[in-house]
């Protein structure tokens, strides 16, 4: 039963490398979501995706590509990092507007 | 557009006494959501208490209870009988019933003193 799961936990990227960050969720919910913590700013969505093959812009979208590659997986990109995207992500999931949230990961840029 | 505010950056409690985490928001809507979520130093985002502005009945789970005025707009957490593990970063959300985007307040710290 393992809810939301993000991976990697940690990463550490150079300024100008991308990644993906991973998330998968096996709680069969419609809609699930990219945030980013940031100290004093509480969770600012980055990307929605109300259900598959949809996705919406959160927030702070600029920098990021999510890809909801079928029910279970939600992706997010960053192209070209930059050290303002130093943050901590969370994926969530949502069912009776509830969300389920994945463990986080921190990501520093340098 | 909706907002939530948290206004105490930080708040400490003695073990076994209550607290009172306060929430205000703002919106134009009527049917609408509102939770508390805890982090503790773990980083995991645990739903506390969830609240649905129809009932006029306050929301209870254990020892955590909510104020709900929904004239004032305002969406208080009491924490009854504190303890060492109820330590954590306390967030309040608000998303209006039918959308998907959630609004999360800035946070509050709770320290629990021995």
């Amino acid at each position: 039963n393992a809810g939301v799961t993000q991976t990697p936990k940690f990463q550490v990227l150079k300024t100008g490398q991308s990644m993906t960050l991973q998330c998968a969720q096996d709680m069969n919910h419609n809609s699930m979501y990219w945030y980013r913590q940031d100290p004093g700013m509480g969770l600012r969505l980055i990307y929605y995706s109300a259900s598959e093959g949809t996705t919406d812009k959160g927030e702070v979208p600029n920098g990021y590509n999510v890809s909801r590659l079928n029910k279970r997986e939600f992706s997010l990109r960053l192209e070209s990092a930059a050290p303002s995207q130093t943050s901590v992500y969370f994926c969530a999931s949502t069912l009776r507007n509830i969300q389920y949230f994945g463990a986080g990961t921190r990501l520093s840029v340098l | 557009a909706q907002t939530v505010t948290q206004s105490q950056p930080e708040m400490s409690v003695q073990e076994a006494e209550t607290v009172t985490l306060s929430c205000t928001y703002d919106t134009s809507e009527s049917d609408y959501y509102l939770f508390w979520y805890k982090q503790p130093p773990s980083r995991q985002m645990i739903l506390v208490i969830r609240q649905e502005a129809y009932k006029q009945q306050n929301a209870t789970e254990n020892r955590f209870s909510v104020n709900f005025q929904k004239a004032a707009k305002s969406f208080s957490l009491k924490i009854s009988d504190s303890q060492l593990g109820d330590a954590a970063m306390y967030f309040c959300a608000y998303i209006s019933s039918g959308t998907y985007k959630y609004i999360f307040g800035t946070g509050t710290r709770l320290k629990v003193l021995a």
